[in-house]
């Protein structure tokens, strides 16, 4: 069965600092990866997503992740952190051949002045 | 477009009764997910179509969650009777086809059950 998982609940940087949150993927087959943000008491936003093209994934806001299949890792980084960053980033996979996105417990990322 | 439009935004019951939550998708959008989100278990598709069929309601938790889509640009998720245990944020999603297109969230409806 495909699934993620987030490493971490909370992860505080300083603004100006690297942001790097963890998702690891658990898949027989490519998956299909993505990035969401979440701000409190909004729906989820698309950050960015990888779908087998290239593993450097650029997203909006300044954000990317790496595919790595050696490590089936996903991770999210950026390299400098803003307060307007602060909020819940999710991982999720889309299973193959189906719709499903599974989506990982999230991240909540907190933003020091 | 204006995005996926939930209402309420907001809901508020009392145990029994029963409760729906409404969603209209993003207009040309082939498919729609109902999503749970709680602090104890995090987001969970609940259900999802394609085309106005439903595809599969596996995450459906009980029979007292049922979920209708009579056209291509209305859901409904009807609880009934609701329960404080299903008090939670329903996410409505919707998106093209395409395994890798991404799924594009209303704002969410916070249900509290009391």
């Amino acid at each position: 069965a495909q699934s993620v998982t987030q490493l971490g609940s909370h992860v505080s940087v300083s603004e100006g600092a690297l942001v790097l949150l963890r998702c690891n993927y658990s898949s027989s087959v490519p998956p299909y990866l993505f990035w969401y943000v979440q701000y409190p008491n909004q729906g989820l936003q698309l950050l960015l997503k990888y779908t087998s093209a290239a593993t450097l994934v650029k997203g909006i806001n300044g954000f990317e992740a790496e595919f790595k299949k050696s490590e089936t890792s996903f991770h999210l980084t950026k390299p400098s952190a803003h307060m307007s960053d602060a909020a819940e980033y999710f991982c999720a996979v889309s299973l193959a051949g189906t719709y499903k996105y599974i989506f990982g417990t999230g991240t909540r990322l907190k933003v020091l002045a | 477009d204006a995005g996926v439009i939930q209402s309420p935004r907001h809901e508020v019951t009392e145990m029994g009764q029963e409760v729906t939550l409404r969603c209209k998708p993003i207009s040309g959008h082939d498919y729609l997910f109902w999503y749970r989100q709680t602090m104890m278990r995090g987001l969970e598709l609940l259900i999802y179509f394609n085309n106005n069929v439903p595809i599969d309601d596996s995450g459906m938790p009980e029979d007292r969650f049922s979920a209708k889509m009579p056209n291509a640009s209305f859901s409904t998720l009807k609880i009934q009777p609701s329960e404080p245990r299903d008090s939670a944020v329903y996410f409505c999603a919707s998106s093209l086809a395409g395994v890798d297109t991404e799924a594009f969230f209303g704002q969410g409806t916070r249900l509290t059950v009391v």
